[in-house]
């Protein structure tokens, strides 16, 4: 069974379009990440849910929204996509308190044309 | 503000040849370091990670660092490479105030040579 999922894999839209991006993990962790990769590999954090609160929100645009219906789900909507919101997106989740480790999905690739 | 540097942004090595990746990072308190691989259009997997005790770390697929306090630096090592070691290779530094967020180095891409 896949630790970490995400769905979908690819995801090509038009600017100005609303999509969404889902996230699973089946590890019984209690904090969910999303990170962003963008065409140059560089990655950076842009939200992390633990027990239902959002404990880090980077500059990120509020265009963006993680919403978690539980402890094993973190989506990500974003909202009015722009050119540049085109990039990798993983989700990761960890058990905050143990061993550090955060386990990554397989990644979503988001094309903005 | 963290940060952590990978000093080579491109490493090829033939095959059966020692490697080592550089990664410095720039926290002066509690230190938790990882390592992160990412194989082609794939996610990151953990190679290792320094929480406390041996500096020594040894991870899976014969990889190893040594955590270095006085100079801030966390290497990577494998002994011999082989052509599955290609990869995208992430060096990574976890603030523990309550946050838990990984700052990422820039990577580096190893490029393993038959």
């Amino acid at each position: 069974d896949t630790a970490v999922s995400q769905t979908p894999k690819y995801l090509v839209t038009q600017m100005g379009n609303d999509k969404s991006i889902k996230c699973e993990q089946n590890l019984g962790h209690d904090t969910m990440y999303w990170y962003k990769q963008d065409s140059k590999k560089f990655l950076k954090i842009m939200f992390s849910y633990n027990n239902k609160e959002l404990i880090i929100n980077e500059t990120v645009p509020n265009r963006f929204s993680p919403k978690s219906p539980d402890k094993a789900h973190l989506n990500l909507h974003i909202n009015s996509l722009e050119l540049g919101d085109s990039a990798v997106y993983f989700c990761a989740s960890s058990h905050a308190l143990v061993n550090y480790e955060q386990f990554f999905g397989p990644g979503t690739r988001l094309t903005v044309l | 503000a963290q940060s952590v540097t990978q000093l080579d942004s491109q490493v090829p090595v033939f095959e059966e040849a020692p490697v080592e990746l550089r990664c410095n990072y720039s926290s002066s308190v509690s230190v938790y370091l990882f390592w992160y691989v990412q194989y082609p259009n794939q996610g990151l997997q953990l190679l290792l990670k320094y929480l406390s005790g041996s500096t020594l770390v040894k991870g899976i697929n014969g990889f190893e660092a040594e955590f270095n306090k006085s100079q801030t630096s966390f290497h990577l090592r494998k002994p011999s490479v082989h052509i599955s070691d290609t990869a995208e290779y992430f060096c990574a530094e976890l603030s523990g105030a309550g946050s838990y967020q990984l700052t990422f180095g820039k990577g580096t891409k190893l490029s393993v040579i038959p």
